[in-house]
């Protein structure tokens, strides 16, 4: 079953405004998350890593004003694109790991997809 | 954080094994290799993973030679459900270990 919970889906918001995407661990403590962005026919991109109790690192050329991050318990992260822009549609994700030994995998929510007009 | 080279596309039929090599000769002592499958519109899935020699679960095996610079992921009899963008990757595994992800490879498997 899925380890890691996005919502919304799927979401279209108007130019100008802030959108908030939440990605849940189920079951088991994420003490850093990671928010991709997937644009159509490409691969994801690693926009940040998301850490509970201290401020995300953001990958080179993300704007950290523009993509706030909050990761404010152990089960839950949250990117608000902010003054959101036609261009910043597309396909975020996120995923996690579960605590345990040596080899544990990096799980992926499901995705949301934003569409801004 | 090592790259990863794929070929960009693969095609197949029904009741065949796919076999999809992946490069990553930057390999690091404590990475390991794991592969994703996604879906359009979904998030990548996870398939398998290994450090080195051979796994193999439900659904595929994964085969590392010693110098673990290569890896092939072995997909036996595929179906047309298999239609998906295969991507390996490989890094550390812990909590922290942050994933990137190369080009990975279009599967398209006919009837």
């Amino acid at each position: 079953g899925a380890v890691v919970s996005q919502h919304p889906s799927w979401v279209i918001c108007k130019s100008g405004t802030s959108v908030k995407i939440e990605c849940r661990s189920l079951d088991f403590q994420a003490t850093t998350m990671f928010w991709y962005r997937q644009f159509p026919k490409q691969s994801l991109m690693l926009m940040a890593t998301s850490n509970e109790g201290s401020k995300a690192t953001y990958e080179q050329g993300v704007e950290k004003d523009k993509f706030l991050i909050n990761h404010a318990s152990l089960t839950l992260s949250t990117l608000t694109v902010t003054s959101a822009h036609p261009e910043d549609s597309s396909f975020y994700i996120c995923s996690a790991r579960q605590p345990s030994g040596e080899s544990s995998p990096l799980h992926f929510g499901n995705g949301t997809r934003l569409t801004v007009t | 954080l090592a790259k990863t080279t794929q070929p960009i596309s693969m095609d197949s039929y029904e009741g065949q094994e796919v076999n999809i090599t992946c490069s990553h000769n930057n390999i690091a002592t404590n990475d390991y290799i794991t592969w994703y499958q996604q879906f359009p519109s979904q998030g990548p899935r996870f398939i398998i993973q290994g450090y080195k020699t051979k796994v193999t679960n439900e659904v595929a095996s994964l085969f590392i030679p010693a110098d673990r610079k290569s890896s092939t992921l072995s997909l036996p009899r595929v179906s047309l459900s298999d239609t998906a963008v295969y991507y390996c990757l490989v890094g550390e595994n812990n909590q922290g270990g942050k994933l990137i992800f190369g080009q990975g490879t279009e599967l398209s498997v006919k009837p």
